[in-house]
């Protein structure tokens, strides 16, 4: 069974370029976090997602991101015309239900804007 | 708003002695409280999970405890070895249902 996947998992992007970052959720699970991280920093929450709906976007900020979980295929998190402050690591996770269900993690996309 | 607050400063242990971390909040009592480890490079990994009308969890090596008078959850790993070493972080629930409110982590190193 394999866990949360995420690619790419080194992301290079010149300053106004567009970055996506996938995300396959494990098997069975329908629900889907999203996670940025900054060195020596907590996991800061951006949106929650499930099936083709985002239940909750308010840790994203309104301009420049978006993500989508569609029906068929992964999660993307989409940042448009990146900017150095863009560089972070962010993560992924999934789980099968939410009321304290555990979330698993992926390995993280390092994104790095010059 | 809910805070948490974990020791930023790295823990050095001795193996064989029990390392102990602290998570405090500053707000409400959570229903809940997860741990997880994070490895430089890679996601968290939940460890344990304890719920507030549980005092203590246990996990082999590890133990939660959970003191809502205080606002604090200690997590203890007994026997600690080197490759115990990483960064543990501590998360509760948010006033929503599924958003969970993160600690930066303390970093733990387990010196042979």
């Amino acid at each position: 069974n394999a866990g949360v996947m995420q690619n790419p998992r080194h992301l290079v992007r010149r300053r106004g370029q567009e970055a996506r970052l996938r995300c396959s959720p494990m098997k069975g699970h329908s629900h889907v976090y999203w996670y940025r991280q900054l060195p020596e920093e907590g996991l800061k929450f951006m949106v929650y997602l499930q099936k083709e709906n985002i239940i909750d976007e308010s840790g994203m900020p309104k301009e420049r991101f978006s993500a989508e979980f569609p029906k068929e295929g992964p999660s993307i998190l989409r940042i448009q015309q990146v900017v150095r402050g863009d560089s972070a690591a962010y993560f992924c996770a999934s789980s099968r239900g939410i009321n304290t269900d555990t979330q698993y993690f992926g390995p993280g996309t390092r994104l790095t804007v010059l | 708003s809910q805070k948490i607050e974990q020791n930023s400063e790295a823990l050095n242990i001795q193996e064989g002695k029990t390392a102990t971390l602290t998570c405090n909040y500053t707000n409400y009592s959570p229903a809940y409280l997860q741990w997880y480890r994070q490895d430089p490079g890679r996601g968290p990994v939940f460890l344990l999970l304890i719920r507030e009308n549980e005092k203590e969890k246990r996990k082999e090596r590890l133990k939660v405890t959970f003191d809502t008078t205080l606002k604090q959850s200690l997590f203890h790993i007994t026997a600690s070895q080197p490759a115990d070493s990483a960064t543990y972080l501590c998360a509760l629930e948010a006033d929503s249902n599924y958003q969970l409110i993160w600690g930066a982590g303390t970093k733990l190193i387990i010196k042979p």
